[in-house]
């Protein structure tokens, strides 16, 4: 059984409207919640990262967290052509454990 | 401009030859992480170090691979003997102990193509 699920997609969306890229994840005990951006051939980027519940913005981006529906997303308003890559959403269950646990991300296009 | 680095970055081998990965972690991160991705399986951890000491090595096949740490400069992967479903881009990563701004940097990957 998958830890952390993603829509594999792809995910098409015009150029200047909002992309919305959901996460869910099986251990109630998580604590932080990562995204990451991995564009064709490249290695993974991070993007945001969150420990609370409710929203947090950095720019065109808003990750959402939902503990109690153990659901994460990441908003990407204004989206560009550049913003087209594979969006991994990652899980650390926390306190010492250093491990990142992976979805197998969800492919997003931005058409111009 | 600290980065993670990792050689080779493309290694192309014949079945049952063994293979060696390299992977430079930034300077003064003390755990290092070796990742496998595949399109069917997405990105897998293989093993983790802390300070050099193995962590976790659960997600990693015993009987053929083997991971270490000679030093706080170097992380090995190695496949011996290699198959061709070990073709696959092997991440390393490096960071710091978890903390508010946890996050872990990857290497540009070797990719391993096995015929």
């Amino acid at each position: 059984q998958k830890e952390v699920e993603q829509n594999s997609g792809p995910l098409s969306v015009p150029e200047g409207a909002i992309a919305s890229l959901n996460c869910t994840y099986s251990d109630r005990g998580s604590q932080s919640f990562f995204w990451y951006r991995q564009y064709s051939g490249k290695s993974p980027e991070l993007i945001m990262f969150i420990y609370s519940n409710g929203d947090k913005e950095d720019g065109r981006f808003t990750a959402q967290l939902n503990k109690a529906s153990q659901y994460v997303s990441l908003l990407i308003r204004d989206s560009q052509p550049s913003d087209s890559a594979t969006y991994l959403c990652a899980v650390r269950v926390g306190g010492s454990n250093y491990k990142l646990t992976f979805g197998k991300g969800t492919l997003l296009t931005v058409n111009p | 401009d600290a980065r993670v680095t990792q050689t080779p970055r493309d290694k192309v081998t014949e079945m049952g030859q063994e293979v060696t990965m390299r992977c430079q972690p930034i300077l003064g991160h003390n755990t290092v992480f070796w990742y496998r991705q595949t399109m069917m399986q997405g990105l897998e951890l293989l093993a983790y170090f802390r300070n050099r000491a193995p962590l976790d090595d659960s997600g990693m096949p015993k009987d053929r691979f083997s991971a270490e740490m000679p030093d706080a400069t170097l992380a090995t992967l190695k496949i011996q003997p290699s198959e061709p479903r070990d073709s696959a881009v092997y991440f390393c990563a490096s960071g710091l102990p978890p903390g508010q701004d946890y996050e872990q940097y990857f290497g540009p990957g070797t990719r391993l193509t096995v015929t």
